[in-house]
């Protein structure tokens, strides 16, 4: 089956940094995203990764690697409204996403 | 702003009700979805529609029928729904739904519907 695991929640202090995993199991690969929700509001995208390596857009980075099935998010300089969840999706073989359940950030002071 | 708009953002009804959710598109997409979100489980995905055409249905009962007037355009119409079926639901969009490797997903806020 398909199949998507990243931790419940993780806690990590203001202006420290935090990396969130998710690994994958999917029939077939076509890239993997990131995405933010805050509480309430909508999903918002994060990043898009589709060969090995590492993407850097600011203070987020993503991490690929196909072999392994494995992602990561990378958060620098953490800042109280990164205080979110973060939603882990690969897109199998149809160009479906399968999604995680998503990792609550708190950050505290 | 988003670009995708839902109504209502709540919505508590009984189990004998019939009721409509409503998404609005601004981003001249050629795909909409239906997810449905609960606490601490992965999205599901309800319904797919691309060009106005029903393209994924992942099992989802009766209770729950879609439909997709135009490309801008998707609703969710519930009636006789269980206390289970309350969750958020989230609309989204997508330039194209299918045989494209960058395939960006643009949600709306969603609707918070409980069902007494």
């Amino acid at each position: 089956g398909q199949n998507i695991d990243q931790p419940t929640e993780m806690t990590a202090t203001e202006g420290a940094i935090v990396q969130i995993n998710c690994t994958y199991q999917t029939s077939g690969f076509n890239g993997l995203f990131w995405y933010q929700q805050h509480a309430g509001e909508a999903p918002t995208f994060l990043s898009y990764n589709v060969l090995d390596g590492l993407e850097e857009k600011g203070r987020f980075s993503s991490f690929l690697s196909r072999s392994k099935g494995y992602s990561y998010l990378l958060l620098k300089e953490l800042q109280m409204k990164d205080s979110a969840s973060y939603l882990c999706a690969a897109s199998d073989s149809n160009y479906q996403l399968i999604w995680g359940a998503g990792t609550k950030l708190i950050i505290k002071p | 702003e988003t670009g995708v708009t839902q109504t209502p953002r709540h919505l508590v009804m009984g189990m004998t009700n019939k009721k409509s959710l409503k998404c609005e598109q601004h981003l001249g997409h050629n795909a909409m979805y239906w997810y449905k979100q609960s606490a601490k489980k992965p999205l599901e995905l309800m319904f797919v529609y691309s060009l106005e055409e029903r393209v994924e249905n992942n099992s989802v009962p009766s209770r729950f029928s879609p439909e997709c007037p135009n490309s801008s355009h998707l609703f969710l119409h519930l009636h006789t729904l269980q206390p289970e079926d309350s969750a958020l639901y989230l609309c989204a969009s997508s330039q194209d739904s299918a045989a494209v490797s960058y395939n960006e997903q643009f949600f709306g806020p969603g609707t918070r519907l409980t069902v007494l």
